[in-house]
């Protein structure tokens, strides 16, 4: 039984530039969250996908966006990075009706520079 | 408003119990978690607490919840070096779906 996947594991950017970030929910779930965790925090709630579209977004700006295919798979786009975008992303997945238990994958390390 | 907060560092001799506590501002939190972040890697679900209970024992680990003082903890039996990873305390509140994290606690294991 699968687990939740991302990719890459790494990735480095330049500010200004644009980044995708993937992840697979794992076997069974339809659901999708992604969280932001910067160095030596909690990780923060970006937004939730279900039923391919946004059901709750925490709070951050709108150069933030995501989709959800079909598959349940789904896609983090961060454009014009900054500096302060380095961080973990991690992704969640959940049952849509039970959200109340989220299962993290191992995560995506951004470094902008 | 909401906030989860822990204290930031805590070290146990090897075969100790140790206790991380966490508290949280939200009075409508409906359930309580403790999530474990080993170097490098995502979070790993180790636990939860719906919050009309007060106790929740699974194996070496047992949850406390007061939930008129808003506290929350987390008791780790026979403490291993395997146990040391950074804890995290987190809170879903009505109609969210949205997990609230506190800042995490690092636990280190001295053999």
């Amino acid at each position: 039984d699968a687990g939740v996947t991302q990719s890459p594991t790494h990735l480095i950017k330049t500010r200004g530039q644009q980044v995708t970030l993937r992840c697979s929910p794992k076997s069974g779930h339809d659901t999708v969250s992604w969280y932001q965790q910067a160095l030596g925090q909690g990780p923060q709630f970006i937004f939730q996908y279900y039923e391919e579209e946004e059901r709750q977004r925490g709070n951050f700006p709108d150069r933030f966006s995501g989709h959800q295919f079909p598959n349940y798979s789904s896609e983090l786009n961060v454009n014009a990075l900054l500096l302060g975008d380095s961080a973990l992303y991690l992704c969640a997945s959940s049952d849509g009706t039970d959200t109340y238990e989220q299962y993290f994958g191992p995560g995506t390390r951004l470094t902008v520079t | 408003g909401e906030d989860v907060e822990q204290s930031l560092f805590l070290s146990v001799r090897e075969g100790d119990s140790s206790v991380i506590n966490c508290t949280y501002t939200d009075s409508s939190s409906t359930y309580l978690y403790w999530y474990k972040q080993e170097p490098g890697a995502g979070l790993q679900l180790l636990t939860y607490i719906f919050s009309n209970m007060d106790m929740k024992q699974d194996q070496r680990l047992t949850v406390l919840l007061n939930k008129k003082d808003k506290h929350l903890s987390l008791r780790i039996a026979d403490t291993q070096t395997g146990d040391s990873a950074i804890y995290f305390c987190a809170e879903t509140a009505d109609s969210s779906y949205k997990l609230i994290f506190g800042s995490g606690t690092r636990l280190l294991v001295r053999p």
